[in-house]
């Protein structure tokens, strides 16, 4: 079955250690997106791919990047990780259609010691 | 801009009861809406969706009509087991700039007891 799948299911980090979360899928879609989920919270958009551009949105912040070096992976890198940082990290993927709907992986528990 | 309103959670059942769970929405342009649900510990599966005025959306049992008039994508379903207990996320969709802006409501966690 086509998915989005994310890598690591649950990832521990020190505080102000750097630390990557991966994404890949296999529905080949053009857009990606890093969502981060807080408890009991919508989630909360970082970034978006639409194939090789970078959008970032206006209030994520410097410490989040991500790199998609081809249209099947994707990273959330997290330069110095702080403990507001600790969050559920969701990736999704959709087709430019906005009558299509996104595919979320299973989402990256992040926590921080 | 946009902005999705859903009813406040968390809503309480017992098996067998008939849920309903309000969204209304506001946008500019003709959004496509959409119901997900995400379980404990997983991600966001979409579970119905609408992409004009009167169409309904359904699966699983579950129901939602597109309704321009009122602004309004209500969820419903007939009959609700407790394997439906999962948080339930309104959302709107729109295309700008070559690529989907979803705005999500706040979710509405939904227990279902024996």
């Amino acid at each position: 079955d086509a998915m989005v799948i994310q890598n690591p299911r649950y990832q521990v980090t020190q505080f102000g250690k750097p630390v990557t979360l991966s994404c890949s899928q296999t529905l080949n879609h053009n857009v990606m997106y890093w969502y981060q989920q807080k408890s009991s919270q919508a989630p909360k958009l970082l970034f978006h791919y639409y194939d090789k551009d970078f959008n970032n949105e206006a209030d994520t912040p410097d410490n989040f990047q991500s790199r998609r070096p081809n249209t099947s992976f994707c990273f959330l890198d997290i330069r110095s990780p702080g403990l507001g940082d600790a969050a559920m990290y969701l990736c999704a993927t959709s087709s430019p259609s906005g009558a299509q709907p996104q595919h979320f992986g299973d989402g990256t528990r992040l926590s921080i010691l | 801009g946009d902005s999705v309103t859903q009813m406040e959670g968390p809503v309480t059942l017992s098996e067998e009861a008939f849920l309903t769970i309000n969204c209304t929405y506001t946008a500019t342009g003709y959004p496509s809406l959409f119901w997900y649900v995400q379980y404990p510990g997983e991600g966001l599966q979409l579970l119905l969706k609408a992409t004009k005025a009167d169409d309904k959306g359904s699966n699983k049992g579950f129901e939602a009509t597109y309704r321009k008039e009122t602004t309004s994508f209500h969820l419903e379903k007939g009959s609700v087991q407790v394997s439906d207990s999962a948080v339930y996320f309104c959302a709107l969709s729109d295309v700008g700039g070559g690529y989907q802006k979803v705005t999500f409501g706040t979710g509405t966690k939904l227990q279902v007891i024996p």
